[in-house]
């Protein structure tokens, strides 16, 4: 079984320009979950899609935004990068299973200049 | 607001040895307690979880412990191999209120030395 799905891996992008990263979830998978984890920091809850629905959103700015096709697949889309937007983008799917967590993607580097 | 923390941001232990990563949370409405494993460049991989009317799960090498009362939980890793070497992140995921999201705290760093 094919696990969560990022592309791409590494993405450099210049202050001022959009980037977009995309997830594919576990097969079987609604529900898909953005987190930023910057140098030297733990996980920051970005944003959570249910069934096509944005669900809940972290404490970013509107700049943040996503979407989820009928496939569940998910992007996440960043306006007018900012320096400090440098970061590892993780996405993760679940199922209803409560205790078993979230599986998490591998994860898009990006870096803005 | 920081509603799980990990106090320590690095371990060094000897192979063979237990290895403890601890955990608090202030927030009394996590339903589960969650444990992460992460090496550099990979996203984290889920370990081993516990339910809050638990206090305590074993898997393998791996043994979670949580004390309610304290809002404290603990990993235990025995033996300790130098494969275990990685960011350790604990979560707490919301109960009554599904928000969907997994609150992280900061990680500790494990180093299992040879």
């Amino acid at each position: 079984e094919a696990g969560v799905t990022q592309s791409p891996t590494h993405l450099i992008k210049t202050r001022g320009q959009q980037a977009t990263l995309r997830c594919s979830p576990i097969s079987g998978h609604t529900s898909v979950y953005w987190y930023q984890q910057a140098l030297g920091l733990g996980l920051q809850f970005l944003l959570w899609y249910d069934e096509g629905e944005e669900r809940n959103r972290g404490n970013f700015p509107p700049r943040f935004s996503g979407r989820q096709f009928p496939n569940y697949s998910s992007e996440l889309n960043v306006n007018a990068l900012e320096l400090e937007d440098s970061a590892l983008y993780l996405c993760a799917s679940s199922s209803l299973d409560r205790a078993g967590g979230y599986t998490f993607g591998s994860g898009t580097r990006l870096t803005v200049v | 607001d920081q509603q799980v923390k990990q106090n320590s941001p690095s371990l060094s232990v000897q192979e063979g040895r237990i290895s403890i990563l601890n955990c608090d949370y202030t927030n009394s409405m996590f339903d589960y307690f969650l444990w992460y494993k992460k090496y550099p460049a990979e996203g984290p991989t889920f370990l081993i979880s516990i339910s809050s009317i638990k206090d305590k799960n074993e898997d393998g090498r791996f043994t979670v412990f949580l004390n309610k009362s304290a809002k404290h939980l603990s990993l235990h890793i025995v033996p300790s191999q130098p494969g275990d070497s990685a960011v350790y992140f604990c979560a707490g995921n919301h109960g009554s209120s599904n928000t969907g999201k997994l609150i992280f705290g900061q990680g500790t760093t494990l180093q299992v030395k040879p």
